[in-house]
């Protein structure tokens, strides 16, 4: 059983650029969830994915945008890039669409604004 | 809404020792759950906790939660250096979780 990846581990980009993190879930899962967290805090949730349709959102402008494939991979894109985007963006995976599940993160991608 | 609220923010003790971590939460929680994260690392689930009174243990950690007062814990007995890392305590919010600020545990020899 394949867990949850994500790429790339490490991304540099400058104010202004776009950006696109990559995640594939765990298999069996159709559920995908992505958080941020900044250096020192706990995750803050972005949105998530069940089933190809966005399922819900957090407090994150429209700049923050994503998709999920038919074989529930997903990705993130984030445009206009800030400073303040710096941080670590994870995704996890999920069996189902409701917050009962357990939520299995992959190692996260790093993205440093300068 | 939901807020996640852990104390404390920073534990150092020495190898051994008992501890306990505490997350409170503000509203009604779906459930709640225990991650643990090693420096430079993702979570790792550790408990996810399902209804009044539930408890759960693996190895020297053990989580139990009491919803009437909104609470979690999350204790550790006989604290080992292997133990050291951030702990984070989430409760779920319908399809979202809520973190608190984590817990960042030093277990010194």
């Amino acid at each position: 059983e394949t867990g949850v990846t994500q790429s790339p581990t490490h991304l540099i980009k400058t104010r202004g650029q776009q950006v696109t993190l990559r995640c594939s879930s765990q298999s069996g899962h159709n559920t995908v969830s992505w958080y941020q967290q900044a250096l020192g805090q706990g995750p803050q949730f972005i949105f998530q994915y069940y089933r190809e349709e966005e399922n819900g959102r957090g407090n994150f402008p429209p700049r923050f945008s994503g998709l999920q494939f038919p074989n529930y991979s997903s990705e993130l894109n984030v445009n206009a890039l800030e400073l303040d985007d710096s941080a670590l963006y994870l995704c996890a995976s999920s069996p189902g669409g409701g917050a009962g599940e357990t939520q299995y993160f992959g190692p996260g991608t790093r993205l440093l604004v300068l | 809404e939901l807020k996640v609220e852990q104390n404390p923010l920073f534990l150092s003790m020495q190898e051994g020792k008992n501890y306990t971590i505490y997350c409170n939460y503000s509203t009604t929680s779906d459930r709640l759950y225990w991650y643990r994260q090693d420096p430079g690392k993702s979570l790792e689930s550790l408990f996810v906790l399902l209804s009044n009174g539930a408890v759960k243990q693996e190895g020297r950690l053990m989580a139990s939660l009491d919803t009437k007062a909104r609470l979690s814990t999350l204790h550790i007995t006989a604290a080992v250096h292997d133990l050291s890392a951030t702990y984070f305590c989430a409760g779920g919010a319908n399809y979202q979780l809520i973190w608190g600020a984590g817990t960042k545990l030093i277990i010194k020899p």
